[in-house]
């Protein structure tokens, strides 16, 4: 089974701020690789599929990169509705999430 | 627009079963796959099963082969998962999930979560 492993667990940051999320897979998937996000007590998001393209709605400030086993999602200019739980999934031969990452406010 | 309905929470004893159901609207039923996934108090996704609600084809994450049974119910467009021999381990929020258009096992709609708790 191929894993996903998600880097950091828990990323403290403030508004404006840049950061940088990333999931590497432990065989190559492609861009077959998802981010969603997550708010308490509430559902994921899809925010990105095939590793780069936005889904509708989604702001510009967050963007997705790379392809075979290494991918990264960039959140730009962070705003207050931002901090939440980031989840990469990798969905070729069936599915399987990271761990997530806990984005916080510093 | 597209609504996934899940039932109730649940209190289960060790060892029993569990059936969560899931009503969709919003779109033609047969024509998107049915994902689960679950979530353990203060943990991760993960990733259960997809059905196929066309021809119900079943794929079934390794963890919960031979646990686990997804159905549906075209009739009333719902689909259903049933987990037996319920472990302390299994309380979690399960989620539905409408398959995407670009893969069958991403998804983009999602119910709104169903709670189990299993306690003796």
């Amino acid at each position: 089974d191929i894993q996903m492993t998600q880097s950091p667990s828990t990323l403290s940051a403030s508004v404006g701020d840049t950061v940088i999320i990333t999931c590497r897979a432990s065989q190559s998937i492609n861009s077959w690789l998802a981010w969603y996000q997550q708010k308490p007590g509430k559902a994921p998001k899809l925010l990105i599929q095939k590793a780069s393209t936005l889904e509708s709605g989604v702001p510009s400030r967050f963007s997705g990169r790379g392809s075979g086993t290494e991918f990264t999602l960039t959140i730009s200019s962070l705003q207050p509705d931002d901090f939440a739980t980031y989840y990469c999934q990798r969905y070729n031969s069936f599915s399987f999430f990271g761990q997530g990452t806990k984005l916080e406010i510093k | 627009q597209i609504q996934l309905v899940q039932s109730g929470t649940e209190v289960k004893k060790p060892g029993a079963s569990v059936k969560v159901s899931c009503k969709a609207s919003g779109y033609t039923f047969s024509s998107y796959g049915i994902g689960w996934v679950r979530q353990a108090p203060g943990q991760g996704l993960e990733w259960m099963g997809w059905i196929s609600t066309y021809n119900g084809h079943r794929n079934y994450a390794q963890n919960f082969q031979g646990r686990m049974t997804m159905t549906t119910e075209t009739a009333t467009s719902t689909a259903y998962m049933e987990l037996r021999s319920l472990r302390p381990d299994d309380t979690a929020v399960y989620y539905c999930a409408r398959e995407s258009l670009f893969g069958y096992y991403l998804f983009a709609d999602w119910g709104q979560g169903t709670l189990v708790t299993v306690s003796s």
